[in-house]
């Protein structure tokens, strides 16, 4: 199995921050990497496939990078209502795996 | 645009069969775009991938539960079901499902999630 480690694990942060998650993969998974949004009670949404691609209408001060086994998550100006837990998955081969969520926090 | 919607009683007892349907709506369940996947989630904790099936049967296991997953699709109905045997307060947990698009690596969208309860 693809262990996924993100990190930090949770993050306190102010309005108009630049908040970095970092996740790391075990080992190679070129760019089948996946972000998702979390808010309390809801289903995770989509933001970022393939590493790098915004999915439609999610903002674009949301941004993926990374190739092979790092890769990082970026919101550019955090605004109220990105304060939300933050998983990455990884997509290269079965059985999927997330990373272990990062909670974004107001500070 | 899909829409997918979860059901299932939300308490099961310990040693029983847990059972769910995912209901699929604004698309085909024999779409060959999608996997249909079960993912779950622990109270206060992060997302576990259970199993995904494709409309053919084909079918992976998330290999801690292989032993008690079953799951099965119903073009019939546009609809597919987790069976979940022998269960313990370990499967506690709101679980989702939602379609795994083969070619981008992603799930979306979900469902809005069931949570079920293993107690006496």
């Amino acid at each position: 199995d693809i262990q996924m480690t993100q990190s930090p694990s949770s993050v306190s942060a102010s309005v108009g921050d630049r908040v970095t998650i970092t996740c790391r993969a075990n080992q190679n998974i070129n760019s089948w990497l996946v972000w998702y949004q979390q808010k309390p009670g809801k289903a995770p949404k989509l933001l970022i496939y393939l590493g790098s691609v915004l999915q439609s209408g999610v903002p674009s001060r949301f941004s993926g990078s990374g190739y092979g086994t790092d890769f990082t998550l970026t919101i550019s100006s955090l605004q109220p209502e990105d304060f939300a837990t933050y998983y990455c998955q990884q997509a290269s081969s079965f059985p999927l795996t997330f990373g272990g969520g990062t909670k974004v926090e107001i500070k | 645009q899909l829409q997918l919607q979860e059901s299932g009683p939300g308490l099961v007892k310990p040693s029983e069969t847990l059972s769910l349907t995912c209901s699929v709506s604004g698309g085909s369940i024999t779409s060959d775009n999608y996997y249909w996947a079960w993912i779950r989630q622990p109270p206060g904790k992060g997302l576990e991938w259970v199993v995904g099936i494709f409309h053919t049967g084909t079918t992976y296991y998330n290999p801690s539960l292989q032993s008690r997953v079953s799951v099965s699709v119903d073009p019939s109905k546009n609809q597919f079901s987790l069976t979940l045997t022998s269960v313990t307060a370990a499967d506690t947990a709101v679980y989702f499902c939602a379609p795994f698009s083969t070619s981008q690596g992603y799930f979306a969208p979900w469902g809005q999630g069931t949570q079920v309860s293993v107690s006496s």
